[in-house]
Protein backbone atom coordinates (compact mmCIF):
# COMPACT_ATOMS: atom_id res chain seq x y z
CA UNK A 1 0.00 0.00 0.00
CA UNK A 2 0.96 3.93 -0.02
CA UNK A 3 3.20 5.19 2.50
CA UNK A 4 4.92 8.41 3.64
CA UNK A 5 8.25 8.51 5.18
CA UNK A 6 9.65 11.39 7.25
CA UNK A 7 12.64 12.51 8.65
CA UNK A 8 13.76 11.39 12.07
CA UNK A 9 13.49 13.77 15.10
CA UNK A 10 13.34 15.18 17.15
CA UNK A 11 14.37 18.74 15.52
CA UNK A 12 16.29 21.42 17.61
CA UNK A 13 16.76 24.80 16.18
CA UNK A 14 17.66 28.18 17.04
CA UNK A 15 15.20 30.92 16.14
CA UNK A 16 15.62 32.34 12.81
CA UNK A 17 17.36 29.20 11.53
CA UNK A 18 16.38 27.43 8.00
CA UNK A 19 14.14 24.51 8.47
CA UNK A 20 14.07 21.53 6.39
CA UNK A 21 12.06 18.61 6.84
CA UNK A 22 12.38 15.66 4.82
CA UNK A 23 8.93 13.95 3.79
CA UNK A 24 9.19 10.93 0.40
CA UNK A 25 6.23 8.88 -0.59
CA UNK A 26 5.30 5.72 -1.91
CA UNK A 27 2.55 5.07 -3.65
CA UNK A 28 0.18 4.11 -7.00
CA UNK A 29 -0.25 7.59 -9.13
CA UNK A 30 0.06 11.18 -8.47
CA UNK A 31 -1.92 11.37 -5.07
CA UNK A 32 -2.31 14.60 -3.53
CA UNK A 33 0.08 15.62 -0.50
CA UNK A 34 -0.56 17.46 2.58
CA UNK A 35 1.69 19.12 5.93
CA UNK A 36 -0.48 19.19 8.90
CA UNK A 37 0.86 20.91 12.12
CA UNK A 38 -0.22 19.51 15.87
CA UNK A 39 0.46 21.66 18.88
CA UNK A 40 0.28 19.97 22.25
CA UNK A 41 -2.93 18.57 23.08
CA UNK A 42 -4.68 19.68 20.15
CA UNK A 43 -5.59 18.30 16.95
CA UNK A 44 -3.82 18.33 13.26
CA UNK A 45 -4.17 21.47 11.93
CA UNK A 46 -3.87 21.55 7.81
CA UNK A 47 -0.50 23.55 7.29
CA UNK A 48 -0.27 23.22 3.50
CA UNK A 49 -0.93 21.21 0.47
CA UNK A 50 -0.59 20.92 -3.09
CA UNK A 51 -2.77 18.04 -5.80
CA UNK A 52 -0.22 18.15 -8.63
CA UNK A 53 3.23 17.76 -9.48
CA UNK A 54 5.01 20.56 -9.49
CA UNK A 55 2.59 22.40 -7.24
CA UNK A 56 4.15 24.59 -4.54
CA UNK A 57 2.17 24.63 -1.24
CA UNK A 58 2.85 27.58 1.08
CA UNK A 59 1.50 29.44 4.67
CA UNK A 60 2.97 31.11 7.15
CA UNK A 61 6.05 30.94 5.89
CA UNK A 62 6.36 27.56 5.28
CA UNK A 63 6.63 26.00 1.67
CA UNK A 64 6.52 22.53 0.08
CA UNK A 65 6.98 21.44 -3.22
CA UNK A 66 5.25 18.20 -5.47
CA UNK A 67 8.15 16.72 -6.86
CA UNK A 68 7.06 13.47 -8.56
CA UNK A 69 11.02 12.98 -10.28
CA UNK A 70 12.46 12.12 -6.59
CA UNK A 71 8.78 11.11 -4.83
CA UNK A 72 9.44 13.70 -2.35
CA UNK A 73 7.57 16.81 -0.49
CA UNK A 74 9.88 18.81 1.40
CA UNK A 75 8.51 21.26 4.53
CA UNK A 76 11.20 24.18 4.27
CA UNK A 77 11.26 27.66 6.22
CA UNK A 78 13.18 30.25 5.90
CA UNK A 79 13.39 31.51 9.43
CA UNK A 80 11.80 29.79 12.07
CA UNK A 81 10.23 31.58 15.56
CA UNK A 82 9.85 30.27 19.00
CA UNK A 83 5.88 29.37 17.91
CA UNK A 84 6.91 27.07 15.34
CA UNK A 85 7.60 24.31 17.77
CA UNK A 86 5.18 22.00 16.96
CA UNK A 87 4.66 18.43 15.44
CA UNK A 88 4.51 18.04 11.75
CA UNK A 89 3.15 15.43 9.61
CA UNK A 90 3.44 14.42 6.11
CA UNK A 91 0.66 12.91 4.78
CA UNK A 92 -0.77 11.92 1.53
CA UNK A 93 -4.53 10.93 0.40
CA UNK A 94 -4.86 7.74 -1.97
CA UNK A 95 -6.29 7.96 -5.16
CA UNK A 96 -7.44 4.77 -5.11
CA UNK A 97 -9.84 2.21 -3.12
CA UNK A 98 -11.41 4.05 0.02
CA UNK A 99 -8.92 7.46 -0.46
CA UNK A 100 -8.12 7.24 2.98
CA UNK A 101 -5.44 9.79 4.40
CA UNK A 102 -1.76 7.81 5.00
CA UNK A 103 0.42 9.56 7.44
CA UNK A 104 4.56 9.81 8.02
CA UNK A 105 5.52 9.06 11.61
CA UNK A 106 5.21 12.92 12.33
CA UNK A 107 8.55 14.92 13.63
CA UNK A 108 8.84 17.00 16.70
CA UNK A 109 10.31 20.23 16.23
CA UNK A 110 11.73 22.55 18.92
CA UNK A 111 12.58 26.32 18.51
CA UNK A 112 15.13 27.73 20.69
CA UNK A 113 14.49 31.73 21.32
CA UNK B 1 -18.79 27.60 12.57
CA UNK B 2 -18.12 24.43 10.39
CA UNK B 3 -16.29 21.82 12.17
CA UNK B 4 -15.87 18.95 14.03
CA UNK B 5 -16.05 18.46 17.48
CA UNK B 6 -14.69 15.50 20.03
CA UNK B 7 -15.99 14.72 23.07
CA UNK B 8 -14.98 15.04 26.08
CA UNK B 9 -11.48 16.51 26.19
CA UNK B 10 -10.46 14.20 28.85
CA UNK B 11 -11.98 10.66 30.00
CA UNK B 12 -11.38 8.10 32.77
CA UNK B 13 -11.98 4.37 32.15
CA UNK B 14 -11.97 1.99 34.98
CA UNK B 15 -10.33 -1.56 33.99
CA UNK B 16 -12.80 -3.35 32.40
CA UNK B 17 -15.01 -0.53 31.60
CA UNK B 18 -16.47 0.25 27.92
CA UNK B 19 -16.23 4.24 26.77
CA UNK B 20 -18.03 6.18 24.44
CA UNK B 21 -16.25 9.00 22.33
CA UNK B 22 -18.06 11.31 20.63
CA UNK B 23 -17.62 13.22 17.31
CA UNK B 24 -20.04 15.11 15.59
CA UNK B 25 -19.25 17.03 12.06
CA UNK B 26 -21.33 20.07 10.38
CA UNK B 27 -19.38 19.95 7.25
CA UNK B 28 -21.60 18.21 5.22
CA UNK B 29 -18.60 15.15 5.11
CA UNK B 30 -19.42 11.77 3.83
CA UNK B 31 -15.83 10.54 5.47
CA UNK B 32 -14.86 10.08 9.25
CA UNK B 33 -11.87 8.22 10.29
CA UNK B 34 -10.81 7.64 13.96
CA UNK B 35 -7.54 7.42 14.87
CA UNK B 36 -4.98 6.42 17.48
CA UNK B 37 -2.20 8.62 18.75
CA UNK B 38 0.57 7.42 21.76
CA UNK B 39 2.83 9.83 23.31
CA UNK B 40 5.94 10.34 20.90
CA UNK B 41 4.38 8.28 17.91
CA UNK B 42 2.51 9.09 14.42
CA UNK B 43 -1.40 8.14 13.93
CA UNK B 44 -2.61 4.56 13.42
CA UNK B 45 -6.53 4.22 12.19
CA UNK B 46 -8.54 2.34 13.61
CA UNK B 47 -11.63 2.72 12.08
CA UNK B 48 -12.92 4.55 9.27
CA UNK B 49 -16.47 4.92 7.44
CA UNK B 50 -17.05 6.73 3.50
CA UNK B 51 -20.73 6.89 3.96
CA UNK B 52 -23.66 6.20 6.53
CA UNK B 53 -24.09 2.63 7.66
CA UNK B 54 -21.28 1.57 6.73
CA UNK B 55 -17.49 1.60 7.88
CA UNK B 56 -14.33 -0.40 7.70
CA UNK B 57 -11.45 -1.11 9.81
CA UNK B 58 -8.17 0.37 10.17
CA UNK B 59 -4.89 -1.11 10.87
CA UNK B 60 -5.78 -1.25 14.52
CA UNK B 61 -9.70 -2.60 15.27
CA UNK B 62 -9.18 -4.79 17.94
CA UNK B 63 -11.04 -3.93 20.85
CA UNK B 64 -12.77 -0.97 19.58
CA UNK B 65 -15.93 -0.67 17.76
CA UNK B 66 -18.13 2.04 15.86
CA UNK B 67 -21.58 2.89 14.53
CA UNK B 68 -22.59 5.55 11.61
CA UNK B 69 -25.98 5.97 12.08
CA UNK B 70 -25.90 10.14 10.93
CA UNK B 71 -23.76 11.54 8.50
CA UNK B 72 -22.36 14.39 11.32
CA UNK B 73 -21.84 11.64 13.96
CA UNK B 74 -19.29 8.61 14.18
CA UNK B 75 -19.08 7.45 17.67
CA UNK B 76 -15.78 5.46 18.60
CA UNK B 77 -16.46 2.79 21.77
CA UNK B 78 -13.47 1.29 23.52
CA UNK B 79 -14.33 -1.74 24.79
CA UNK B 80 -12.91 -4.06 27.71
CA UNK B 81 -10.89 -6.32 25.32
CA UNK B 82 -8.87 -3.15 24.30
CA UNK B 83 -5.93 -4.21 26.56
CA UNK B 84 -4.52 -0.71 26.65
CA UNK B 85 -6.54 2.05 25.59
CA UNK B 86 -4.70 4.80 27.22
CA UNK B 87 -4.31 7.37 24.31
CA UNK B 88 -4.85 10.45 23.02
CA UNK B 89 -8.07 9.59 20.30
CA UNK B 90 -8.47 11.71 17.46
CA UNK B 91 -11.73 12.29 14.58
CA UNK B 92 -10.86 13.28 11.42
CA UNK B 93 -13.63 13.81 8.68
CA UNK B 94 -13.57 14.71 4.64
CA UNK B 95 -15.08 14.52 1.70
CA UNK B 96 -15.79 11.28 0.14
CA UNK B 97 -14.53 9.10 -2.63
CA UNK B 98 -14.40 11.44 -6.22
CA UNK B 99 -12.91 14.18 -3.92
CA UNK B 100 -9.25 12.93 -3.34
CA UNK B 101 -7.60 16.53 -4.00
CA UNK B 102 -9.16 17.49 -0.59
CA UNK B 103 -7.67 17.35 3.07
CA UNK B 104 -9.62 15.85 6.48
CA UNK B 105 -10.15 18.54 8.92
CA UNK B 106 -9.30 17.23 12.47
CA UNK B 107 -10.97 17.73 15.77
CA UNK B 108 -9.41 18.62 18.92
CA UNK B 109 -8.95 15.18 20.36
CA UNK B 110 -9.90 13.38 23.56
CA UNK B 111 -7.12 11.91 26.44
CA UNK B 112 -8.56 8.31 27.32
CA UNK B 113 -6.79 7.26 30.30
CA UNK B 114 -7.34 4.14 32.25
CA UNK B 115 -7.27 4.34 35.98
Amino acid sequence: GDSVTQMEGPVTLSEEAFLTINCTYTATGYPSLFWYVQYPGEGLQLLLKATKADDKGSNKGFEATYRKETTSFHLEKGSVQVSDSAVYFCALREIQGAQKLVFGQGTRLTINP
Amino acid sequence: DGGITQSPKYLFRKEGQNVTLSCEQNLNHDAMYWYRQDPGQGLRLIYYSQIVNDFQKGDIAEGYSVSREKKESFPLTVTSAQKNPTAFYLCASSMGQGAGNTEAFFGQGTRLTVV
